[in-house]
């Protein structure tokens, strides 16, 4: 059975603080893996797709990389303004859907 | 580009009634769209997958008679809750797909059934 387990479940740091959100996975034949990020009350906002092993991706703070078994979401230096919750979905080559872990609560004390 | 909206976005009826939720792809056409729940503090569990011109698939234990869903056109699918109860009450999400994979999520839509 696919699945997705992220963690921490919720991680507070300090502004300026580097840290890295992990996303293990199991999938029957990996399409791509995805990275959105969600504000209380709002749809998931896109960051990344990630499709194969050694993949990085990089967007102002946020990097993510992949592995064939987890993928990683490194925040550098980060800001009050980043803290949200970072959800990690799969998609497997059969399928249209994709299946979501249940997130990391991310709090960045200013 | 890909932005996705949904109407309303939040919504109060009374038990008993039916409520439709709009969803649209504003910049893109998609041929797949997906709906979703989400309850507080969890994940967002898929309810069906919704493809343009065509029955929706439902995921198990999703009532297709409650959740009527439509797919008219390459940017619009509608989520219609029947016979609206209590524990109907959630954040309704929905999603497009542009290309190949990748999602783009409306922003959601807070349904209270009172």
């Amino acid at each position: 059975e696919d699945q997705v387990t992220q963690s921490p479940e919720a991680l507070r740091l300090q502004e300026g603080e580097s840290s890295s959100l992990n996303c293990s996975y199991t999938v029957s034949g990996l399409r791509g893996l995805f990275w959105y990020r969600q504000d209380p009350g709002k749809g998931p906002e896109f960051l990344f797709t990630l499709y194969s092993a050694g993949e990085e991706k990089e967007k102002e703070r946020l990097k993510a990389t992949l592995t064939k078994k987890e993928s990683f979401l490194h925040i550098t230096a980060p800001k009050p303004e980043d803290s949200a919750t970072y959800l990690c979905a799969v998609q497997a080559n059969r399928d249209d859907k994709i299946i979501f872990g249940k997130g990391t609560r991310l709090h960045i004390l200013p | 580009g890909a932005v996705v909206s949904q109407h309303p976005s939040w919504v109060i009826c009374k038990s008993g009634t039916s409520v439709k939720i709009e969803c649209r792809s504003l910049d893109f056409q998609a041929t797949t769209m997906f709906w979703y729940r989400q309850f507080p503090k969890q994940s967002l569990m898929l309810m069906a997958t919704s493809n343009e011109g065509s029955k929706a698939t439902y995921e198990q234990g999703v009532e297709k008679d409650k959740f009527l869903i439509n797919h008219a056109s390459l940017t619009l699918s509608t989520l219609t809750v029947t016979s609206a109860h209590p524990e109907d009450s959630s954040f309704y999400i929905c999603s497009a797909r542009r290309a190949a994979d990748t999602q783009y999520f409306g922003p959601g839509t807070r349904l209270t059934v009172l």
